[in-house]
């Protein structure tokens, strides 16, 4: 089973500024993956940055980049150089490895102040 | 632009319509999937098809009957929907039904669901 904790339900950014979204998960999967997904109001859900758990390296994607703490279960997301575009429902999830499955956060809220 | 279609994006139905929703990918996935999502809540996973086949069924009501005609589209059938049922219904495809780092699921614009 698996379980994905999205502590901040809501943030706000001022543009250009960096911020960071907390996501901590809970697995007994040895082998997983987690994942950073986006969904603006036009709803649809946007595959922002993918690590698997086995890779220590963080993954960075332009300016997305996560912390990928494996003993602490925490897989934060930074962005860089907030845009007003980056202003979205952000979701953290987690899937073992072979599974069909995605377990969802409850998702943090982003605000870009312009 | 989305890879994965979904139309309507809008339905407003009746309890006692009958009425389908639509999802189209031609990425050459061969898993699909149908989540429900409410507002401010994340998405809710109801189906999924892996080579046309139904491997997962969230203990769904029967009144959302899915469909796999081929390996690109996907249909979710409503029949007899509650107040309940109102919500965005998304459609997601992956490349082989497996859950890999490299083959993340795909997702639709969705469609914005009402039952009157």
């Amino acid at each position: 089973a698996q379980t994905v904790t999205q502590s901040q339900p809501e943030m706000s950014v001022q543009e250009a500024e960096t911020v960071t979204l907390s996501c901590t998960y809970d697995t007994s999967e040895s082998d997983y993956y987690l994942f950073w997904y986006k969904q603006p109001p036009s709803r649809q859900m946007i595959l922002v940055i993918r690590q698997e758990a086995y890779k220590q390296q963080n993954a960075t994607e332009n300016r997305f980049s996560v912390n990928f703490q494996k003993a602490a279960k925490s897989f934060s997301l930074k962005i860089s150089d907030s845009q007003l575009g980056d202003a979205a429902m952000y979701f953290c999830a987690s899937s073992g490895a072979g599974s069909y499955q995605l377990t969802f956060g409850k998702g943090t809220k982003l605000s870009v102040i312009p | 632009d989305t890879e994965v279609t979904q139309t309507p994006k809008h339905l407003v139905m009746g309890m006692t319509n009958k009425k389908s929703l639509k999802c189209e990918q031609h990425m050459g996935h061969r898993a699909m999937y149908w989540y429900k999502q409410k507002a401010k809540k994340p998405p809710e996973l109801m189906f999924v098809y892996s080579y046309e086949k139904l491997s997962i069924n969230e203990s769904v009501p029967s009144r959302f009957s899915p469909e796999c005609p081929n390996s690109s589209l996907l249909n979710l059938h409503l029949h007899a929907l509650q107040p309940e049922d109102s919500a965005l219904y998304l459609c997601a495809s992956s490349q082989d039904g497996r859950m890999r780092s490299n083959q993340p699921q795909h997702f639709g614009d969705g469609t914005r669901l009402s039952i009157l």
